[in-house]
């Protein structure tokens, strides 16, 4: 079985400041690793995913994100806060092709 | 299509009475997700198809709710004798075997009045 906590239901940065959202997996086998988007009143969509190989991911918007096993984490990053990133953002982990499992997501504030 | 397409994107309804939420996945996507997301809440894991079986559906909330799949594509999920606790954003996503990304769609916002 495998499971996700996001460190931080509410994180507030001021723009320009650095982002940094947490989270932290459990899982028996190698997972495959996810953050998700999700603007006021849209679906979620994918920022970007660890699968295998480097383990530093770009994603899209500026944000990256580092999986670090020894950690067992999956933190995203920006180096820089944009009002437009405001937004709730969710870490997921997959199994092979199986359940996607989801954090209870981090919504992020930035002021101006 | 071209994504995940639900219908309807919103419903009203009235306590008591039985809706049927519909998802149409990604052509050829195997596995396929419903979430309940309530106002400024996470998302909760309702049931989960792999083809048209569902071999986890530990997530749905009370035997009110059911979901089927058929032909491997389109899944509807029924909740009987509605409750104004059953007000939330109904999520669907699917994701195939060699891409495990979820792919979501828009919702579909129910309101039990």
């Amino acid at each position: 079985a495998q499971s996700v906590t996001q460190l931080g239901s509410h994180v507030s940065v001021s723009e320009g400041a650095l982002v940094l959202l947490r989270c932290n997996y459990s899982s028996s086998v190698p997972p495959y690793l996810f953050w998700y988007v999700q603007y006021p009143n849209q679906g979620l969509q994918l920022l970007l995913k660890y699968t295998t190989g480097a383990t530093l991911v770009k994603g899209i918007n500026g944000f990256e994100a580092e999986f670090k096993k020894s950690e067992t984490s999956f933190h995203l990053t920006k180096p820089s806060a944009h009002m437009s990133d405001a937004a709730e953002y969710f870490c997921a982990v997959t199994i092979n092709a199986g359940k996607s499992t989801f954090g209870d997501g981090t919504t992020l504030t930035v002021k101006p | 299509g071209a994504g995940v397409s639900q219908s309807p994107s919103n419903k009203v309804t009235e306590k008591g009475k039985d809706v049927e939420l519909r998802c149409d996945p990604i052509s050829g996507h195997t596995a396929l997700y419903w979430y309940r997301q309530s106002l400024g809440q996470g998302l909760e894991f309702l049931i989960y198809f792999q083809g048209n079986s569902a071999p986890d559906k530990s997530g749905l909330p009370s035997d009110r709710f059911s979901a089927e799949r058929t032909g491997g594509s389109v899944s509807t999920l029924t909740i009987q004798r509605t409750q104004q606790e059953d007000s939330a954003v109904y999520l669907c996503a699917s994701s195939s075997l060699t891409n495990t990304e979820a792919f979501f769609g828009q919702g579909t916002r129910l309101t039990v009045v």
